[in-house]
């Protein structure tokens, strides 16, 4: 079946370098894409958000590159701090088909000081 | 303006017994979306509800689960006669709008334990 997924479960990074979080998607009919943050305890928040007719879009020391070709999503967090330590999901949506947003399994950031 | 309002944030149940999970959408928001999340995983959505209607429950499993999202009040996610199996965070979302780009925003979830 179509589903959204994480390369690597894990991340580790240096207080104060940059931070990247892929994620692979299958439903090529997908056509918005979100970035969630979670910190334990707590609800998905809401990171960036990025349309399929876009390839990249920037926010506070975030940014999100879209490669519709390899259907891959990613996250930049610059200057990464404590923080920043979180899991943090992509969801995609094709709002032409489905009412919801498919999320990945999540990979844990962990930011060292 | 407050965020999407879950309670309780934990909930303790025994095998049978039934677990009722509300949430209040942000407000101006009239599109709620229930979701569950084990632990280490990614959330699951279950239910999507505008007031009075139940939009799209394809991931409702088929007994003991219903939800509603009446007139007045908030969202109600019931499971009756729950199961270890059931134990989770749900976690409820809002949005403005349901068929259009725009992010969901979600609650603060309730962990459900059934011992």
């Amino acid at each position: 079946g179509e589903s959204v997924g994480l390369h690597l479960p894990t991340l580790s990074v240096q207080e104060g370098d940059n931070s990247i979080i892929n994620c692979a998607y299958s439903n090529s009919a997908s056509d918005y894409f979100i970035w969630y943050k979670q910190e334990s305890g707590k609800g998905p928040q809401f990171i960036i958000d990025i349309r399929s007719n876009m390839d990249k879009r920037q926010g506070q020391r975030v940014t999100v590159l879209l490669n519709k070709t390899v259907k891959h999503l990613s996250l930049q967090i610059a200057a990464t701090q404590p923080g920043d330590s979180a899991v943090y999901f992509c969801a995609e949506n094709n709002w032409g088909s489905a009412r919801q947003l498919t999320f990945g399994s999540g990979t844990q950031l962990t930011v060292l000081p | 303006n407050a965020g999407v309002m879950q309670n309780p944030r934990h909930l303790v149940r025994r095998r049978g017994q039934e677990a009722r999970l509300r949430c209040s959408p942000m407000k101006g928001h009239s599109h709620v979306y229930w979701y569950r999340q084990l632990p280490e995983e990614g959330l699951k959505f279950m239910v999507y509800l505008q007031k009075e209607n139940i939009i799209d429950e394809s991931g409702m499993p088929k007994e003991r689960f219903s939800a509603e999202f009446p007139k007045e009040g908030p969202s109600i996610l019931r499971i009756q006669q729950v199961v270890r199996g059931d134990s989770a965070a749900y976690f409820c979302a809002s949005s403005p709008r349901g068929h259009t780009n725009s992010p969901l925003h979600f609650g603060n979830g309730t962990r459900l334990t059934v011992t």
